[in-house]
């Protein structure tokens, strides 16, 4: 699977947008980008995922990049509670998608 | 539903002793992994399962041991605890499809 990269930390205001930036350059053409994210000492929460188009749900947004090297989650409106550490991950679609890597992920902090 | 339920949710064993962690399912998942996530460090795949009678090695099996006698159930044998194995476990299933991985709230187990 292809390796991310993201930055060790953020903040971002209440009530504002957070974006956060996820690369990953190597992500081959049957790798889906996954974003979970964890809760101080509660198991990761899976957010959203996508191919090659751009994804909306409840909770998020992902962007893509044309040339799927990189990727933004986007939290609209950010609270207290969506203070978390964000893992950006890259699953195979096919024979392995068992499997997840995490990484060390981006630890978000939403200010007051 | 209930989800992904591991218990117990705390445990100190003495060095030697052995244990069970259990993890269940209700959601007719496939597969099925167990993580490890150590103090400032992303999570580590211990071992995995993609249906029942069917599983292997993750990254760090060492010590550790699986069955996947049905599809709703995933335990983790420690064999003889060791101090370096204290740590913070994580069950987690998905079904086949690229969805994502629903996480249970986690074993806390201390060895001393």
């Amino acid at each position: 699977d292809a390796k991310t990269t993201q930055p060790p930390s953020m903040d971002c205001a209440e009530g504002r947008a957070a974006n956060l930036p996820c690369n990953h350059s190597t992500i081959s053409g049957n790798e889906y980008v996954y974003w979970y994210r964890q809760i101080h000492s509660q198991g990761p929460q899976y957010i959203i995922h996508g191919l090659k188009n751009n994804e909306t749900n409840e909770m998020a947004s992902l962007i893509i990049t044309e040339d799927r090297k990189s990727s933004t989650l986007i939290l609209p409106h950010a609270t207290l509670r969506d203070t978390a550490v964000y893992y950006c991950i890259v699953r195979n679609s096919g024979g392995s998608n068992y499997k997840l890597t995490f990484g060390k992920g981006t630890l978000l902090t939403v200010n007051p | 539903n209930a989800g992904v339920t591991q218990t117990p949710k705390f445990q100190v064993l003495k060095t030697g002793q052995s244990m069970t962690l259990q993890c269940a399912q209700d959601m007719n998942h496939e597969y099925m992994s167990w993580y490890r996530q150590d103090p400032g460090m992303g999570l580590r795949l211990i071992h995995y399962s993609v249906g029942a009678g069917i599983t292997d090695q993750g990254e760090v099996p060492n010590g550790y041991n699986v069955s996947r006698s049905t599809t709703e159930d995933f335990p983790l044998r420690l064999l003889s605890a060791a101090p370096s194995q204290t740590s913070v476990y994580f069950c987690a299933s998905s079904d086949r499809e690229s969805g994502g991985y629903t996480f249970g709230s986690g074993t806390r187990l201390t060895v001393v």
